[in-house]
């Protein structure tokens, strides 16, 4: 049971470049979620999806696209990197939108140049 | 608008009992939660609470007071291990809202 897995770990990019972060969960879960880590500050809200097919935004959504075509995926966009988007960002996945624990990827160190 | 707050950092000793408190207001409330955070490291969850009252777990306790918009964990028989941030999150409906942590450092 590898729970919520997160790809990359590290990664850079240059300023106007685009890329896909991985998440992938092997628990059922209907509930997944993106958030960014600055120092500082707490986990702020990316985007979030209750079910397949289904995705909302949350507090910080702009530069950011994502799609929920499995239960399983739900993958991070971003289409056009800014250094404003340095930061860590964490996949999380729970049971249910009203469960009582969500588990977290490892988490993905971003820094745009 | 959503607020939580935490103080941003405690030092404790080795043995001892730290309190950590968060207060809140947000637009609604479907319970509080607490993680754990090591340095590099994701977020683990630690305890939930939706009714007032105090929830224990082994060394760790949280406590909440929906009236008050306030909570507080609190950890007993401190370990070095214990070193980390701890995370206050508020579900509003669909989402969390999380405060910035507080990172507690534990001495000798």
């Amino acid at each position: 049971n590898a729970g919520v897995t997160q790809t990359p770990k590290f990664q850079v990019l240059k300023t106007g470049q685009s890329m896909t972060l991985q998440c992938a969960q092997d628990m059922n879960h209907e509930y997944m979620s993106w958030y960014r880590q600055d120092p500082g500050m707490g986990l702020r809200l990316i985007h979030y999806s209750v079910g397949a097919g289904i995705t909302d935004q949350g507090e910080v959504p702009n530069g950011y696209n994502v799609s929920r075509s499995t239960t399983e995926d739900f993958p991070l966009r971003l289409l056009s990197a800014a250094p404003s988007q340095t930061s860590v960002y964490f996949c999380a996945s729970s049971y249910s939108t009203g469960a009582t624990e969500a588990f977290f990827g490892q988490g993905t160190r971003l820094t745009v140049v | 608008g959503q607020n939580i707050d935490q103080p941003t950092e405690m030092t404790a000793t080795e043995g001892a009992i730290v309190q950590i408190n968060c207060t809140y207001q947000t637009s609604g409330f479907n319970g509080l939660f607490w993680y754990q955070q090591h340095a590099g490291e994701a977020p683990t969850f630690l305890s939930y609470n939706v009714l007032d009252g105090l929830e224990e777990k082994g060394r760790f306790s949280s406590f909440l007071s929906r009236s008050k918009g306030y909570s507080y964990l609190l950890l007993k028989e401190l370990q070095m291990k214990d070193s980390a941030s701890y995370l206050c999150a508020v579900r509003d409906g669909h989402q969390l809202i999380w405060g910035a942590g507080t990172k507690l450092i534990i001495k000798p």
